[in-house]
């Protein structure tokens, strides 16, 4: 049974760094195309994806934040890290991270999620 | 970015009835396009993918048809559990991009 977690803070400061943890459990990013994604959705509004890891480390970005961005992976503790700089009121939404089949024939669904976490920006 | 519209943005239907919600893309994302259903206060959930295929688990009056730009999500006789929020999303080329949302009403 494939389960992944989100966790960190539900309140951030503006201007501050939000690093939020996908624990995972079920599959490996070891297994070869295997990935997990980060997305977004600001409340009452569409989701918005963010950025993907895969297995071989291969890591891909939202355009409009990549500056912003960082996802990085611990193989060893089955968890994908999300880091989002320079935080501002708009970017509160609920987060949430998602398992990914990738690779070739595959087409790349989003076929297990986390229930999500809601970020709130404000000071 | 690739852009996925979708359409109608709500509609309102009842138990037994026959929908259709549509989804373009920009520009051609061969079959590379997932359907979602979102329920409120809950995450997605993964309806069908590669435009056609059917998730293990969902239901077969669920399907998706369509390819290029222009895709179709039909279900067949619409049942309560159904009224929520449904989402395409091509994943052909990041920035992996959805639509606006659809959302299904009684």
């Amino acid at each position: 049974q494939v389960t992944l977690r989100e966790s960190g803070p539900a309140l951030v400061r503006p201007t501050q760094t939000l690093t939020l943890t996908c624990t995972f459990s079920g599959f490996s990013l070891t297994t070869a195309k295997m990935c997990v994604s980060w997305i977004r959705q600001p409340p009452g509004k569409a989701l918005e994806w963010l950025a993907r890891i895969d297995w071989d480390d291969d890591k891909y970005y939202s355009l409009s934040l990549k500056t912003r961005l960082t996802i990085s992976k611990d193989t060893s503790k089955n968890q994908v890290v999300l880091t989002l700089t320079n935080m501002d009121p708009v970017d509160t939404a609920t987060y949430y991270c998602a398992r990914v089949r990738c690779g070739s024939g595959t087409y790349y669904p989003l076929d297990s999620w986390g229930q999500g976490t809601l970020v709130t920006v404000s000071s | 970015d690739i852009q996925m519209t979708q359409s109608p943005s709500s509609l309102s239907a009842s138990v037994g009835d026959r929908v259709t919600i549509t989804c373009r893309a920009s520009q051609s994302i061969n079959n590379y396009l997932n359907w979602y259903q979102q329920k409120p206060g809950k995450a997605p959930n993964l309806l069908i993918y590669g435009a056609s295929s059917l998730q293990s688990g969902v239901p077969s009056r669920f399907s998706g048809s369509g390819s290029g730009t222009d895709f179709s999500l039909t279900i067949s006789s619409l049942q309560p559990e159904d009224f929520a929020t449904y989402f395409c999303q091509q994943s052909y080329s990041t920035p992996w991009t959805f639509g606006q949302g659809t959302k299904v009403e009684i």
